[in-house]
This record gives C-alpha cells, sequence and structure tokens, in this order.
C-alpha cells in the first residue's frame, strides 16, 4: 500500500512565478491537506480538501489555492511567489482521526 | 486560539537513556494528540495518536500519555538509540471533529550519542 506521495521533491523558482505540487493520498482516504514548513518551525496549516471543497483554510492570502480531483489527489498552487514562500510544503491524508504525512516538497524561491 | 509548545526545543542524551519529550496545549477542548517524527528535510512519520478519551498510547520502546484537563502530554522513549535521533513533533486535533486541522509545536530535536 503506498503511502502519501508528493511530487517534485524540490524545486527553485524565480520570485513572481507560479508554482503547482501534487500530492496523491494513502488509498482510501478522502480528506487531503496542507501544510506549510518554514525552516526550524512546525507545520502551519494552509487548507484541507474533502468531496473536491475546500472545506477548512488557514491563515494563508489568496495566493494560494488549492484543488481536489475525484480520485482525491490534490494540488497545491501558488502564484506571485515571494521569497518568504520558501519552505518545505507538506501533503497529509486522512480517512478518520489519523493523519499520514507525504515527504514534502522542498520550495526554494530566488 | 489553540497554542502548542514543546520544552525542551534541543536535548542531547547518551544512548541508552530513557527520555521524556514534553507538550503542552492551551485549550482542552482537543479531538485527539498524534505525535509525530521527522528527520532532516524530510516528511512526517506519525510515531502515536491518542484520543481525547484515552490516557495513553505505547508502541514498542515509545509511550505516550495524555492528561486533557492539564494541557500536557509526554513522549517517553525507553533505552534511547542513535537511530531515535531526530526532530519530534507534537500535534493536537480541536475543532472539525475528526478531520479537523492539525496544530503544532516547533518540536523538540533529539540526538541520542553512541
Amino acid at each position: 500500500d503506498a503511502g502519501v506521495t508528493q511530487s517534485p521533491t524540490h524545486l527553485i523558482k524565480t520570485r513572481g512565478q507560479q508554482v503547482t505540487l501534487r500530492c496523491s493520498p494513502k488509498s482510501g482516504h478522502d480528506t487531503v491537506s496542507w501544510y506549510q514548513q518554514a525552516l526550524g518551525q512546525g507545520p502551519q496549516f494552509i487548507f484541507q480538501y474533502y468531496e473536491e471543497e475546500e472545506r477548512q483554510r488557514g491563515n494563508f492570502p489568496d495566493r494560494f489555492s488549492g484543488h481536489q480531483f475525484p480520485n482525491y489527489s490534490s494540488e497545491l498552487n501558488v502564484n506571485a511567489l515571494l521569497l518568504g514562500d520558501s519552505a518545505l510544503y507538506l501533503c497529509a491524508s486522512s480517512r478518520d482521526w489519523e493523519a499520514f504525512f507525504g515527504q514534502g516538497t522542498r520550495l526554494t524561491v530566488v | 486560539k489553540q497554542e502548542v509548545t514543546q520544552i525542551p526545543a534541543a536535548l542531547s542524551v547518551p544512548e541508552g537513556e530513557n527520555l521524556v519529550l514534553n507538550c503542552s496545549f492551551t485549550d482542552s477542548a482537543i479531538y485527539n494528540l498524534q505525535w509525530f517524527r521527522q528527520d532532516p528535510g524530510k516528511g512526517l512519520t506519525s510515531l502515536l495518536l491518542i484520543q481525547s478519551s484515552q490516557r495513553e498510547q505505547t508502541s514498542g520502546r515509545l509511550n505516550a500519555s495524555l492528561d486533557k484537563s492539564s494541557g500536557r502530554s509526554t513522549l517517553y522513549i525507553a533505552a534511547s538509540q542513535p537511530g531515535d535521533s531526530a526532530t519530534y513533533l507534537c500535534a493536537v486535533r480541536s475543532d472539525g471533529g475528526s478531520q479537523g486541522n492539525l496544530i503544532f509545536g516547533k518540536g523538540t530535536k533529539l540526538s541520542v550519542k553512541p
């Protein structure tokens, strides 16, 4: 059983560009959440998707948007990248109670 | 607003020692609490999940306890090994029931010296 998979693992973008990160949830999981983890900090909740709709959102600007597909996979889009968006982006899937995380995507904005 | 604090921020111990990591949260109305391990630059690995109605959970050398009324959880690691070196994160799930978002502490960085 494959766990949560994220792609790509690393990428470098230029300030002002747009980026799309992808996540495939654990088999049988219908809820996907995205988190941003800055260096030395705990992960911060961005938003959560369930049944292809955004169900909850953390304190992130509208530049951060997402999508969930019928197969429960998800995308995180960030527009107009800032240097401060450099972080590890983590995807988590859950069905009941317990969250499982992917290996993350390391985004560097230069 | 729920806040999660982990103490200490870093801990270095010799191999074989038993140790305790601490986690505190400000709002006792939690749904569950989860402990994670994170290796440098990697994702999070779930270690233990404690439901709000439970007092503790055990897995191998790990034991996690939960005291909701005092807003505290501890992760006990027995007979530590160099392979236990990692950052340990505590997270609580508050609103939204079972699918609510997780609120994390900043973690405790553990180093186990051979």
